[in-house]
């Protein structure tokens, strides 16, 4: 059985700031995806990043990161120069052959 | 435009009467997905699909049932509805699902409430 936790139901920063939001996960498949999605107020899901289990190195798309600890079984988003668009849900994601979990979510406000 | 569409986007209904929420694709992707979001929860996979005629169950297939005929659609089946499958359904795709996946394209979503 597959598990994410996210530990941090609200964060806040600055605007222009960094934050990192956490997420763990549990698994006994050797291989996996890791994903992050946003969902703003209005309400769709929308991709951010992947990693996959076997990828050496960290992945990043633009102002997104994800800092992947394989060993901790960890996989934390990072967002760099946070804007007030950022302002949404954010759920970390496992899959494997189909099945797909996800944690119950971040809720992220950026402050002006 | 690429794009996953859900039907309907709002729905009403009563206890036990039978409904059927569409969802269809335009990206030829082989691996399609239902989920439900509870207030406060993150989403669970209701069943997924790997590709025509081949399906299996999430974490919370009770209640509901799917087929997929064609590639491109997937629709999910309430047979007898009740209060506690009012939430938010969103169906999803993806290229393949096989492996460790790729991305998934999801639905705007649909609003059911079951009185």
């Amino acid at each position: 059985a597959q598990k994410i936790t996210q530990t941090q139901p609200g964060m806040f920063v600055q605007e222009k700031e960094a934050v990192t939001l956490d997420c763990t996960y549990d698994t006994s498949d050797q291989s996996y995806g890791l994903f992050w999605y946003k969902q703003p107020s209005s309400g769709e899901m929308i991709f951010l990043i992947y990693q996959g289990s076997y990828d050496e190195q960290n992945a990043t798309e633009g102002r997104y990161s994800l800092n992947f600890q394989k060993a901790r079984k960890s996989a934390n988003l990072v967002i760099s120069a946070s804007q007030l668009g950022d302002s949404a849900m954010y759920f970390c994601a496992i899959l494997y052959a189909g099945k797909s979990t996800f944690g119950d979510g971040t809720t992220l406000t950026v402050k002006p | 435009e690429a794009q996953v569409t859900q039907n309907p986007r709002y729905l009403i209904t009563v206890t036990g009467k039978k409904l059927t929420v569409t969802c269809s694709q335009n990206m030829n992707h082989e691996y399609m997905s239902w989920y439900r979001q509870d207030p406060g929860l993150g989403l669970r996979q209701i069943y997924y699909s790997m590709n025509v005629e081949v399906t299996d169950k999430g974490d919370v297939p009770e209640g509901y049932k799917v087929s997929r005929k064609e590639k491109r659609n997937f629709p999910l089946i309430l047979e007898s509805p009740s209060p506690n499958q009012t939430s938010l359904y969103f169906c999803a795709s993806s290229l393949v699902g096989g492996g460790t996946g790729y991305e998934q394209y999801f639905g705007p979503g649909t609003r059911l409430t079951v009185t």
